[in-house]
């Protein structure tokens, strides 16, 4: 009930492409969902994040779908630049972002 | 503003001894949460803390426990260190202890234990 599923496990993009990165949860009761980035020898740095009473948020080249009724969530990442190119995160909590529940993570590659 | 700093950066430890990590929060942030990365079981939630009460915990053993100081800051201690405790442990801050705040995490302590 506590799980967060994520794919693909890897994801390589063209520059100048789109990477879609998807997750879905069970849990109806989290409410507050994320996602992270995180650079080899870093931690994960939180890149934009949506609450389920709205259906897209937008950030830069940064873009969250959220479908509550199908319990899924994606990240849109618009003209994928080399520098993008890590592990992306989605995550998942209740009550705020105290106990986040974490899916597995995508390993994104961006070609020049 | 200095962000969340974790002591050590790296630790070896030989199997049976303890250890103890240490987690500074942003300034003003009360609420310090503990993950363990690895790669198989990837980010799994350990515990947080909120003005010096751990107020939820993840489902690891007793030999996992944490304590936060009136300063904010935090310390995890893993006792009887066992092959399969090796990971990146990091330390994340929020601002306050509840409602929808971001959860800003530290560089970790990557401890190996031998």
């Amino acid at each position: 009930q506590q799980q967060v599923k994520q794919s693909p496990q890897s994801l390589i993009v063209q520059k100048g492409g789109i990477s879609i990165i998807n997750c879905a949860y069970e849990n109806t009761a989290f409410d507050y969902f994320p996602w992270y980035q995180q650079f080899p020898g870093k931690g994960p740095a939180l890149l934009i994040a949506i609450r389920p009473d709205v259906s897209e948020k937008k950030e830069g080249r940064f873009t969250i779908s959220f479908n509550k009724s199908a319990k899924q969530f994606s990240l849109h990442i618009m003209d994928s630049q080399p520098g993008d190119s890590a592990t992306y995160f989605c995550a998942a909590s209740m009550d705020s972002a105290r106990q986040l529940t974490f899916g597995s993570g995508t390993q994104l590659t961006v070609l020049p | 503003k200095a962000g969340v700093t974790q002591t050590p950066r790296y630790l070896i430890k030989t199997r049976g001894q303890q250890v103890t990590l240490s987690c500074s929060p942003i300034s003003g942030h009360r609420s310090v949460s503990w993950y363990q990365q690895t790669p198989g079981q990837g980010l799994q939630f350990l515990f947080e803390y909120f003005s010096e009460t751990q107020r939820n915990k993840g489902n690891f053993p007793g030999r996992f426990s944490g304590r936060q100081f009136s300063n904010s800051r935090s310390e995890m201690n893993v006792s009887t260190l066992e092959l399969g405790d090796s990971a990146l442990y990091l330390c994340a801050s929020s601002l306050v202890g509840t409602g929808g705040t971001e959860a800003f995490f530290g560089q970790g302590t990557r401890l190996t234990v031998v």
